[in-house]
């Protein structure tokens, strides 16, 4: 069975500051696509950033970054210069290459304090 | 364009009785998905359609629950007899459907079920 587990539930930075995200998952599987989700309060979830297992570089969106660590199984998302908009839950998913459903975190809580 | 929509947006409901929850996929997305988010918990996988098929039902927790879709489009979930920890947040998401390199889901805003 597939896993995904953010270790921290809630975060909080200060405007403008750099915060980074983790998240690690458990897998047997070689091919996959990870994805980091954020949901504000509209509850709409909104697709931040996506990495293929297959390749070696990190995904860059703007001020979004991945640090891909494919040994350790880890896949944290980074911040830039974050923004009051960015306040929002957090989801690390999972899914595999072939399969449909994306497994989730537990979720990180981040707020952005002017 | 449109995005995915879902209705109601929330529903209270008594313990015991039927709920129906809808959702509205993007035009031309032949994959759809229900997804259940409880109380401070990360999304549950529940069912994924491609066209009006399921081909994968596996996280529906119980009989109680079931889905249809219809004209490759419009998709309800249903629950049946309600439960309290039926409550939760119930999320659809639809895709170009697989096979595609970049399948990507879009979601809705979600149907808020309080079961009392």
């Amino acid at each position: 069975a597939q896993t995904v587990t953010q270790s921290q539930p809630e975060m909080s930075v200060q405007e403008a500051e750099t915060v980074t995200l983790s998240c690690t998952y458990d897998t047997s599987e070689s091919n996959y696509y990870l994805f980091w989700y954020k949901q504000p309060p509209s509850r709409q979830m909104i697709l931040v950033i996506r990495q293929e297992a297959y390749k070696q570089q990190n995904a860059t969106e703007n001020r979004f970054s991945v640090n891909f660590q494919k040994a350790a199984k880890s896949f944290s998302l980074k911040i830039s210069d974050s923004q009051l908009g960015d306040t929002a839950m957090y989801f690390c998913a999972f899914r595999i290459q072939g399969a449909q459903k994306l497994v989730f975190g537990q979720g990180t809580r981040l707020t952005i304090n002017p | 364009g449109a995005g995915v929509s879902q209705s109601p947006s929330n529903k209270v409901t008594e313990k015991g009785k039927d709920v129906e929850l809808r959702c509205d996929p993007i035009s031309g997305h032949t994959a759809l998905y229900w997804y259940r988010q409880s109380l401070g918990q990360g999304l549950e996988f529940l069912i994924y359609f491609q066209g009006n098929s399921a081909p994968d039902k596996s996280g529906l927790p119980s009989d109680r629950f079931s889905a249809e879709r219809t004209g490759g489009s419009v998709s309800t979930l249903t629950i049946q007899r309600t439960q309290q920890e039926d409550s939760a947040v119930y999320l659809c998401a639809s895709s170009l459907g697989s096979g595609r390199s970049n399948n990507e889901q879009f979601f809705g805003p979600g149907t808020r079920l309080t079961v009392l």
